[in-house]
């Protein structure tokens, strides 16, 4: 089975810090996906990689960053967190746009 | 812009009836249909995807259905369990892009 992790279930943090979201994946996919889910709003893509320092900005990127120096990891930076940042953050990746996407449990992030 | 939408947003059923959800998208020139599943507080578990060419797939007591033509798909559960509640998610993926298109889901309640 496809696993796919992320570093925190729950985390908190102030307005201004720097935060990093991190995921990593054990099945050699290429492709790895940054989402965050709110509310009435639902699935909303950040960032997208389809390998290994590439990267495509999805709908929402603005405030975000991405990083991903290895293939297994994809990490997500908030370069200076607002309140409005608070949501759900869902990792996923898959081998193939036509192929699954997997999804690991999700950061929930509260911005203070 | 493709669009999906999930009737009805909430459903509550008697444990045992066979029940459908139904997605539908705006723009027929997809290249896959996927249906997720998430349970609170977590992340996405895939349980089916349907290729373009495709009208149907299969798992266990999950049937997904694909009508390209029309902008439909449905989620049929059959006998279903109180272990089946959840939101259930369908996801549109476009030809000629990497963005997958989320639908608002179908909160589904199957009472004991």
């Amino acid at each position: 089975d496809v696993k796919v992790t992320q570093s925190s279930r729950y985390l908190v943090k102030r307005t201004g810090e720097k935060v990093f979201l991190e995921c990593v994946q054990d099945m050699d996919h290429e492709n790895m996906f940054w989402y965050r889910q709110d509310p009435g709003l639902g699935l909303r893509l950040i960032y997208f990689s389809y390998d290994v320092k590439m990267k495509e900005k999805g709908d929402i990127p603005e405030g975000y960053s991405v990083s991903r120096e290895k293939k297994e990891r994809f990490s997500l930076i908030l370069e200076s967190a607002s309140t409005n940042q608070t949501s759900m953050y869902l990792c996923a990746s898959s081998t193939g746009l036509g192929q699954p996407q997997h999804f690991g449990d999700g950061t929930r992030l509260s911005i203070l | 812009k493709q669009e999906v939408t999930q009737i009805p947003a909430a459903l509550s059923v008697p444990e045992g009836e066979n029940l459908v959800l139904n997605c539908s998208f705006t723009d027929s020139a997809i290249y896959n249909l996927q249906w997720f599943r998430q349970d609170p507080g977590k992340g996405l578990t895939s349980l089916l995807l349907i290729q373009s060419s495709q009208r149907e797939q299969t798992s266990g007591r999950l049937n997904a259905s694909l009508d390209k033509s029309s902008g439909r798909s449905t989620l049929y559960i059959a006998a279903s369990q109180p272990g089946d509640s959840a939101t259930y998610l369908c996801a549109v993926r476009n030809t000629g892009g990497f963005k997958t298109i989320f639908g608002a889901g179908t909160r589904l309640f199957v009472k004991a």
